[in-house]
């Protein structure tokens, strides 16, 4: 069965702090796995994209790593702020040839002050 | 939120009602997907259309409906059939075909609560 799993569920830290999410999946063939950003009651923002050939793409304070032989994802913030408190969403889409795209169940990360 | 746009952004409804979620993008892309999100799930799969007039269901179509008679829109009814309706709804558009960086652009999503 595909599937997307991320960890930790939640995860509270002090700004300027750094911090890791976790994703392991399933999902094969796979095609590409992506991470997005979403703010409380608004829709999921695209952070980064890899396919299954790049092991690290960047985006700002944002980097994610990908080894498609583990199937294991994580995304890195570096220096937190206030305003990275969101919930992070993984998501792979297999290469079956449909659209269909498998979402984690997100970790929610909260960043005080 | 990537040129598309849903409204309302909080609907309620009463039981037995139906009631369409509208959702617009002007990104010119050909493809439109309808999720549900519940706390502590992922988003699921609806519907989704890969050109006009043409669409296929996902995972948990029964009790909704969709129409796609237009590339920039693609309204999402929620039927009474729908036994348990109150969720987030959110709506995503791609440009299919397009190598494996294809990536879904969301709208802000409404939030449907049953009275």
């Amino acid at each position: 069965k595909n599937q997307v799993e991320q960890s930790p569920q939640s995860l509270i830290i002090l700004e300027g702090k750094n911090c890791t999410l976790q994703c392991n999946y399933t999902v094969s063939p796979f095609s590409n796995l992506r991470w997005y950003k979403q703010d409380t009651g608004r829709g999921p923002v695209s952070l980064t994209i890899m396919t299954f050939s790049e092991n690290t793409k960047s985006n700002g304070r944002y980097t994610a790593t990908l080894d498609a032989d583990t199937k294991q994802s994580s995304l890195h913030i570096t220096a937190s702020q206030l305003s990275d408190s969101a919930s992070y969403i993984c998501v792979v889409r297999g290469a079956s040839g449909t659209y269909k795209y498998i979402f984690g169940t997100g970790t929610r990360l909260k960043v005080l002050a | 939120d990537g040129g598309i746009t849903q409204s309302p952004k909080y609907l309620f409804r009463k039981e037995g009602q139906n009631v369409t979620l509208s959702c617009e993008q002007n990104l010119n892309h050909d493809a439109m997907y309808w999720y549900r999100q519940d706390p502590g799930q992922g988003l699921r799969l609806i519907y989704y259309s890969q050109i006009v007039n043409d669409f296929q269901k996902g995972d948990i179509a029964e009790g909704y409906s969709v129409s796609r008679e237009k590339k920039e829109s693609f309204p999402l009814t929620v039927t009474s059939a729908q036994k348990n309706p109150t969720a987030f709804y959110l709506c995503a558009s791609s440009i299919p075909l397009a190598g494996f960086t294809d990536t879904q652009y969301f709208g802000p999503g409404t939030r449907l609560t049953v009275l």
